[in-house]
C-alpha cells in the first residue's frame, strides 16, 4: 500500500486565489513527521513545513499553512494569496519512527501547481 | 550554517560507461546521507542511505553502488551505465537526532542522462 498519496496530479490556481493540495498518509505509529517540499524546474528541492503528529496546532510558513486531520490521516497543503512563482512541483512526504536509526523520508508522487496571471 | 554540494548538474555519459556522482556536506558532524533518484515527472525514489562511515544501505537492486568513505562525504557509483539510469539524482542529509522536525535538506541535484 502506497504511504503517502497525493491524488491530484495537476492543479491550475488563479493569482492571488488560495489553493489546496491534498496528502493523505498510511502508518501504524503514533510519532511521525510530515513535510510539504516545493520543487521548480530547475530541480531543487524546497523544503516548506513541517508537521509533527503529536502537534495539535496546525502549521504554518507565511503563506504556507498545512491542514492536519490526525483521524482522517491526512495532512492539506494550503497556499494563501497564490504567486505566479509557486509554480512548480509539490511533494508530500512523512519520516516515521520506525523507519530506523536513518529516518528515511518516504515522498508522494507529487502534485505540479501551475499559477495563471 | 550547513550547506550541502553535489556535483556535477549536469552529466551526458554513453551506456556502458562508469559513473561517479559526489556529495560533501558541511557544517555538520555525523549527518545521515541519502541518495534519491527522480526520473522524469514522477516521485523520488530512495536509492541508498547511510547513517554513518562506511555503512551504507541499499533500497533498491540495481547496478549503483555508494560509499561513504568520510563522514561528510557521499558518491554514487556505478561500473557500467545503463539507459535505465537516466533521471535526476539528489543528495540529501538530516540530522540523527529523533524529534528533528526539519526532514532533510537536498543538494541542487544532477541530471543524469545515459546516451
Amino acid at each position: 500500500a502506497q504511504k503517502i498519496t497525493q491524488t491530484q496530479p495537476g492543479m491550475f490556481v488563479q493569482e492571488k486565489e488560495a489553493v489546496t493540495l491534498d496528502c493523505t498518509y498510511d502508518t501504524s505509529d503514533q510519532s511521525y513527521g510530515l513535510f510539504w517540499y516545493k520543487q521548480p524546474s530547475s530541480g531543487e528541492m524546497i523544503f516548506l513545513i513541517y508537521q509533527g503528529s503529536y502537534d495539535e496546532q496546525n502549521a504554518t510558513e507565511g503563506r504556507y499553512s498545512l491542514n492536519f486531520q490526525k483521524a482522517r490521516k491526512s495532512a492539506n497543503l494550503v497556499i494563501s494569496a497564490s504567486q505566479l512563482g509557486d509554480s512548480a512541483m509539490y511533494f508530500c512526504a512523512m519520516r516515521e519512527a520506525t523507519s530506523g536509526s536513518a529516518r528515511q523520508l518516504t515522498f508522494g508522487s507529487g502534485t505540479q501547481l501551475t499559477v495563471l496571471p | 550554517s550547513q550547506t550541502i554540494h553535489q556535483w556535477p548538474a549536469t552529466l551526458v555519459q554513453p551506456v556502458g560507461s562508469p559513473l561517479s556522482l559526489e556529495c560533501t556536506v558541511e557544517g555538520t558532524s555525523n549527518p545521515n546521507l541519502y541518495w534519491y533518484r527522480q526520473a522524469a515527472g514522477r516521485g523520488l525514489q530512495l536509492l541508498f542511505y547511510s547513517v554513518g562511515i562506511g555503512q551504507i544501505s541499499s533500497e533498491v537492486p540495481q547496478n549503483l553502488s555508494a560509499s561513504r568513505p568520510q563522514d561528510r562525504q557521499f558518491i554514487l557509483s556505478s561500473k557500467k551505465l545503463l539507459l535505465s539510469d537516466s533521471g535526476f539524482y539528489l543528495c540529501a542529509w538530516s540530522l540523527t537526532v529523533m524529534g528533528q522536525g526539519y526532514g532533510y535538506t537536498f543538494g541542487s541535484g544532477t541530471r543524469l542522462t545515459v546516451v
